[in-house]
């Protein structure tokens, strides 16, 4: 599976865009970007998930570079209540690999 | 209720003691997972399974076993506690493609004295 890369924490004020980065610049064509988060004492949530368009939903956004090489989750106005851990996985598509490989990811604090 | 349960939330046991983690859910997905988290790891899966009667091993299967007698059940086993196994475990599971979203249950906090 390729591995990603995401800065340790980022801060965002509350009502403000939060722009969550992530590179996968080993990322192979059959690989889909999902993102998930954590907020504390909870299981893992799942956010968003795309193979080389933009993806959005009620949640967030996920832009995916054209080289698919790194790829930024937006959460257009966030709350205190999205003070959490945020997972970056990449991981082929397909019917037959179901497991997900979980980072370090990027704690975001929301300040108010 | 609908959705995906862990039990017991909570469990102190002792180093050699046999425990069960139970995981059920209500959606008759085909994937069922078990993850441990631990600090300065993530989370790191340990066996998982594609159907009834059908599991494979992830990451760090040793000193568990799993088994999926039914669709919905999946338990992990811990046959001789140690120490190291003292972590959160988290259940998981998708529809039958098994390449979509992944719903966690809430978890089950396990210490080993």
């Amino acid at each position: 599976d390729a591995k990603t890369t995401q800065p340790p924490s980022m801060d965002c004020a509350e009502g403000r865009a939060a722009n969550l980065p992530c590179n996968h610049s080993t990322i192979s064509g059959n690989e889909y970007v999902y993102w998930y988060r954590q907020i504390h004492s909870q299981g893992p949530q799942y956010i968003i998930h795309g193979l080389k368009n933009n993806e959005t939903n009620e949640m967030a956004s996920l832009i995916i570079t054209e080289d698919r090489k790194s790829s930024t989750l937006i959460l257009p106005h966030a709350t205190l209540r999205d003070t959490a851990v945020y997972y970056c996985i990449v991981r082929p598509g397909g019917t037959s690999y179901g497991k997900l490989t979980f980072g370090q990811g990027t704690i975001l604090t929301v300040h108010p | 209720d609908a959705g995906i349960t862990q039990s017991p939330r909570y469990k102190i046991t002792e180093t050699g003691r046999q425990v069960t983690l139970m995981c059920h859910q209500t959606w008759s997905h085909s994937y069922m997972f078990w993850y441990r988290q631990d600090l300065g790891h993530g989370l790191r899966l340990i066996y998982y399974s594609a159907a009834a009667d059908i599991t494979d091993k992830g990451e760090v299967p040793d000193g568990y076993v799993v088994s999926r007698s039914k669709t919905e059940n999946f338990p992990l086993t811990l046959e001789s506690a140690t120490r190291s196994q003292t972590s959160v475990y988290f259940c998981a599971s998708s529809e039958s493609t098994g390449a979509g979203e992944q719903f966690f249950g809430p978890g089950t906090r396990l210490t080993v004295l």
